[in-house]
């Protein structure tokens, strides 16, 4: 069973605008969230991640926010770039114990910023 | 390279045939991992190494999977009687230690098995 959704498997959007990615889970011992971006062909690439003590955690024109109480996460793009069209996964992962090391992640978002 | 090497990128097996795929960390990353990617799926973990040890090898789908890493360095996936079902992209991750906050996973651009 997925313990991270990405329930939007595409996402349209005019450069220039906001992009606004969403992510599910459903563990509540998750305690560290990251965002990774994947072009074809090649492997996830770390974006930005948010720890479950903090809310939001911004990079440049990356921001993630976390609503622990309803187990949601979104990554916002802003201004969104061309060079943005990608697929975005979501992934979490627990402390320690048999999870350790291993990361939860979602299907994935693709994104594509049009001119 | 600065980056995590994995050969070869595409590998077309027969259905039996064992396979065995490779991955180069970059220099000096202790966690080691390695996750399955189906189409159209997120990467779905299979085993994690902490140097030579092989600390979590719960994801692993079946006894025909095995992984090594000897001397904590490169690492081997090795697959067995391949199945069709085994068709996916191997992707091999590294960090300094773990996935915490400090230590994010730096992938590899995976190997691509089809098994026809």
């Amino acid at each position: 069973d997925q313990q991270v959704k990405q329930n939007s498997p595409s996402l349209s959007v005019q450069e220039g605008r906001i992009s606004i990615l969403n992510c599910d889970y459903t563990n509540s011992m998750f305690d560290y969230f990251l965002w990774y971006k994947k072009y074809p062909a090649e492997g996830p690439t770390f974006l930005i991640s948010i720890s479950s003590i903090k809310d939001k955690n911004e990079d440049g024109r990356f921001t993630v926010f976390l609503n622990k109480s309803a187990k949601h996460l979104s990554l916002h793009i802003v201004p969104s770039q061309p060079g943005d069209s990608a697929v975005y996964f979501c992934a979490a992962s627990a402390p320690g114990g048999s999870t350790l090391g291993r990361l939860y992640f979602g299907r994935g978002t693709q994104l594509t910023v049009w001119p | 390279g600065a980056g995590v090497s994995q050969s070869p990128r595409y590998k077309v097996a027969k259905r039996g045939q064992d396979v065995a795929l490779r991955c180069d960390p970059i220099s000096g990353h202790v966690s080691l991992f390695w996750y399955q990617q189906a189409l159209g799926q997120g990467p779905e973990f299979l085993t994690y190494f902490q140097n030579e040890a092989q600390l979590d090898k719960s994801g692993l789908p079946s006894d025909r999977f095995f992984a090594e890493r000897p001397e904590g360095s490169v690492s081997t996936l090795k697959i067995q009687r391949t199945q069709q079902e085994d068709s996916a992209v191997y992707l091999c991750a590294s960090s300094l230690g773990g996935t915490g906050i400090n230590s994010p996973l730096h992938f590899g651009n995976g190997t691509r098995l089809t098994v026809t």
